[in-house]
């Protein structure tokens, strides 16, 4: 099964609003990342949270980490259509295989 | 710096036929890893090269292999193929891993088998 779980799996809303997606995994982890995905294209790299850190900023994004509860969260604050996209969370386990495993995705819609 | 570049963008194949999809990670970059994206399984991780050996393999079968060039380039192949395997085929890099350092994607291989 994935190791990551983003919830919820879709998720609609209207411009100018904010979007919170959220991400649970299993095993402990290094670090943490979140992607954007439009329409099957390749993924964009959008925020790296360690696992000392427990809250990240980039632009309208911010990341949140709770270790103890194996839990990340993603807020987009005043979406836009462009925002529309499918985002998907990463881990990066300590069980020393050095890869990273996906969670299942949440697909944004961002309604004009 | 230029992005991670996969080649080709596209590819349409016969069921039976092999395949070689081709990686270049961003410069400086060690480690290459590559996904198998189909809407019904997600994103899975195949393998990843570090320094020319595999250190790690995801659960595929051995008809999918690759290998890592001492320039860091990356290739997958994947023989005797078959309908299940029509998916994107994702490539990214990173400096090291393990390190905390952020993984980069390239735009991704779509195979298509008839």
């Amino acid at each position: 099964s994935q190791q990551g779980e983003e919830d919820p799996q879709a998720l609609s809303i209207q411009e100018g609003e904010n979007a919170t997606m959220n991400c649970s995994y299993k095993t402990s982890i290094n670090n943490l990342q979140w992607y954007r995905q439009n329409s099957g294209r390749g993924l964009v790299h959008l925020i790296l949270i360690r696992s000392n850190e427990r809250e990240k900023h980039s632009g309208r994004l911010r990341v949140t980490l709770d270790t103890s509860k194996k839990s990340s969260s993603l807020l987009i604050t005043a979406s836009r259509a462009a925002d529309t996209a499918s985002y998907f969370c990463a881990t990066d386990t300590t069980s020393g295989t050095y890869k990273y495993i996906f969670g299942t995705g949440t697909r944004l819609k961002v309604l004009a | 710096k230029a992005g991670v570049t996969q080649t080709p963008r596209y590819l349409i194949k016969t069921r039976g036929q092999q395949v070689t999809l081709s990686c270049s990670p961003i410069s400086g970059h060690r480690s290459v890893s590559w996904y198998q994206q189909t809407p019904g399984q997600g994103l899975q991780f195949l393998f990843e090269y570090f320094s020319e050996t595999q250190r790690n393999k995801g659960n595929f079968p051995g008809r999918f292999s690759g290998r890592q060039f001492s320039n860091s380039r990356s290739e997958m192949n994947v023989s005797t193929l078959e309908l299940g395997d029509s998916a994107l085929y994702l490539c990214a890099s990173l400096e090291i891993p393990g390190q905390g350092y952020e993984q980069y994607f390239g735009p991704g291989t779509r195979l298509t088998v008839t």
